[in-house]
C-alpha cells in the first residue's frame, strides 16, 4: 500500500485564484511529520511547509497553508493568490517515527504538477 | 538556512564510465545524508541512507555494488554510479539532516545532477 498518496496529477489555477493539492497518508506511527515540497523544472527541492503528527493548529507559511484532518489522514496544501512562478511540481512527503535503518527519511508521493494560467 | 551543495549538476558520459557525485552540507554538520534517484515525472525513491563513519544502508532492490555510497566526513557524501549504462541515466539527488535534527525540521535538499549516458 502507498504511504502517500496524491491523486492528482495535473492541476490548473487562474492566477490570483486559491488551489488545493491533495495529499492522503498511511501510518501507523503515532509520531509522523508531513511535509510539502515544490520542484520547479530546474530540479530543486524547495521546502515550503511542515505538519506535525501532534499539532492541533493547521500550519500556514505565507501563502500556503496546510488542511490537517488527522482522523481522515489527509494533509492538503492550500496556496492562496496564486502566481505564475508557482507552476511546478508538488510533492508531500511524510516522516514517520524514528526507525533505526532509516533514521528519518522522507516517503514522497507521486507529486501533482501544478500549472497557473495568466 | 542550511544549505546542501550538489555537484556536479549534469553529466555526459559514455557508457561503462564511473561518475562520481559529491554532496556537501555547507553550514552544518550533516549525520546523515541521503541519497535519492528520480525518473522524469515520477517521484523521488530513496536509493540509500548514509552515516558518516559508516557503510550505508540500502534500499530493496538497489545494487550497493553499482552504486557505492562513501559519508567520509560531515560535510561530505558521494555517490559513485560505476560502469554506467543507459539505464542508470536519471536525476540523482542528495540531501542531509544534522546531528540532532527534530522531527520537525525539513531535509535539505541538494540542486540534484542529470546523469546522462550515451
Amino acid at each position: 500500500a502507498q504511504k502517500i498518496t496524491q491523486t492528482q496529477p495535473g492541476m490548473f489555477v487562474q492566477e490570483k485564484e486559491a488551489v488545493t493539492l491533495d495529499c492522503t497518508y498511511d501510518t501507523s506511527d503515532q509520531s509522523y511529520g508531513l511535509f510539502w515540497y515544490k520542484q520547479p523544472s530546474s530540479g530543486e527541492m524547495i521546502f515550503l511547509i511542515y505538519q506535525g503528527s501532534y499539532d492541533e493548529q493547521n500550519a500556514t507559511e505565507g501563502r500556503y497553508s496546510l488542511n490537517f484532518q488527522k482522523a481522515r489522514k489527509s494533509a492538503n496544501l492550500v496556496i492562496s493568490a496564486s502566481q505564475l512562478g508557482d507552476s511546478a511540481m508538488y510533492f508531500c512527503a511524510m516522516r514517520e517515527g524514528l526507525r533505526a535503518r532509516s533514521q528519518g527519511n522522507l516517503i514522497f508521493g507521486k507529486g501533482t504538477k501544478l500549472s497557473v494560467k495568466p | 538556512g542550511a544549505v546542501v551543495s550538489q555537484h556536479p549538476s549534469r553529466v555526459i558520459c559514455k557508457s561503462g564510465t564511473s561518475v562520481k557525485i559529491e554532496c556537501r552540507s555547507l553550514d552544518f554538520q550533516a549525520t546523515t545524508m541521503f541519497w535519492y534517484r528520480q525518473f522524469p515525472k515520477q517521484s523521488l525513491m530513496l536509493m540509500a541512507t548514509s552515516n558518516e563513519g559508516s557503510k550505508a544502508t540500502y534500499e530493496q532492490g538497489v545494487e550497493k555494488d553499482k552504486f557505492l555510497i562513501n559519508h567520509a566526513s560531515l560535510t561530505l557524501s558521494t555517490l559513485t554510479v560505476t560502469s554506467a549504462h543507459p539505464e542508470d541515466s536519471s536525476f540523482y539527488i542528495c540531501s542531509a539532516r544534522g546531528e540532532g535534527a527534530s522531527s520537525n525540521q525539513p531535509q535539505h535538499f541538494g540542486d540534484g545532477t542529470r546523469l546522462s549516458i550515451l
